[in-house]
């Protein structure tokens, strides 16, 4: 079966520094992958995706970038954090030709 | 733009009780509807609808779709504590690139009191 796994769970980091979150998936090839942030415990906003290694598609501008290095394995960026980068971040996977999404724990960031 | 509602923004009940969520959508070329519970950390997915007046049912849990005024019910009867969560609607963008995208409600805050 499919697992998809996020780290770390919380993470509390000063304005300015950098940020990298990882996340990976198990079990599936060649899955469409996708990081969101949530605030406030209200609707996910769609952050980035990706359909394939090294393919990356931008929702939203903003302070923060995304890698895809290897198939399974999807990874969040800043150079400088803001404080407008708290949230929740939500990795998901995505099987082809179906459109449900499955989430990993998330990352709770908060930046001082 | 595709655009999905959901109302009430939060509901609090009692034990027994039985609640109606709703999700109304605005999006070019339909394709399916999606229900998900969040509790503390990830969504969980709850029901993929796609036809028009077909339920589907998990426990206490159903919910419906209805392609012709745009909007979808979710009904969980006799509440018990441990369904307090947010409870999220999402439309997938249809099409090319935007293929697999989710387009999320504001949610909905269940609370259920004992």
């Amino acid at each position: 079966s499919q697992t998809i796994h996020q780290w770390p769970a919380t993470l509390v980091q000063p304005v300015g520094s950098p940020l990298s979150l990882e996340c990976t998936v198990e079990g599936t090839s060649n899955p469409n992958l996708y990081w969101y942030r949530q605030a406030a415990g209200r609707g996910l906003q769609l952050l980035f995706y990706s359909v394939g290694i090294g393919q990356i598609s931008s929702e939203v501008p903003q302070n923060l970038s995304a890698s895809r290095p290897q198939d399974r394995q999807f990874i969040l960026s800043s150079k400088k954090l803001l404080l407008s980068d708290s949230g929740f971040y939500l990795c998901a996977w995505r099987a082809a030709a179906t459109d449900t999404q499955y989430f990993g724990p998330g990352t709770r960031l908060t930046v001082l | 733009e595709d655009k999905v509602v959901q109302s009430p923004l939060s509901l609090v009940v009692h034990e027994g009780d039985t609640v109606t969520l709703n999700c109304s959508y605005e999006v070019t070329n339909f394709r399916s509807l999606l229900w998900y519970k969040q509790e503390k950390k990830a969504p969980t997915f709850l029901f993929m609808l796609t036809s028009s007046g077909i339920e589907k049912k998990s426990g206490r849990l159903s919910s419906i779709l209805d392609k012709k005024e745009l909007f979808s019910i979710l009904n969980i009867t006799a509440t018990q504590t441990g369904d307090s969560a947010i409870y999220l609607c999402a439309v997938p963008t249809a099409g090319g690139t935007s293929y697999g995208k989710l387009t999320f409600g504001q949610g909905t805050i269940l609370t259920v009191h004992p």
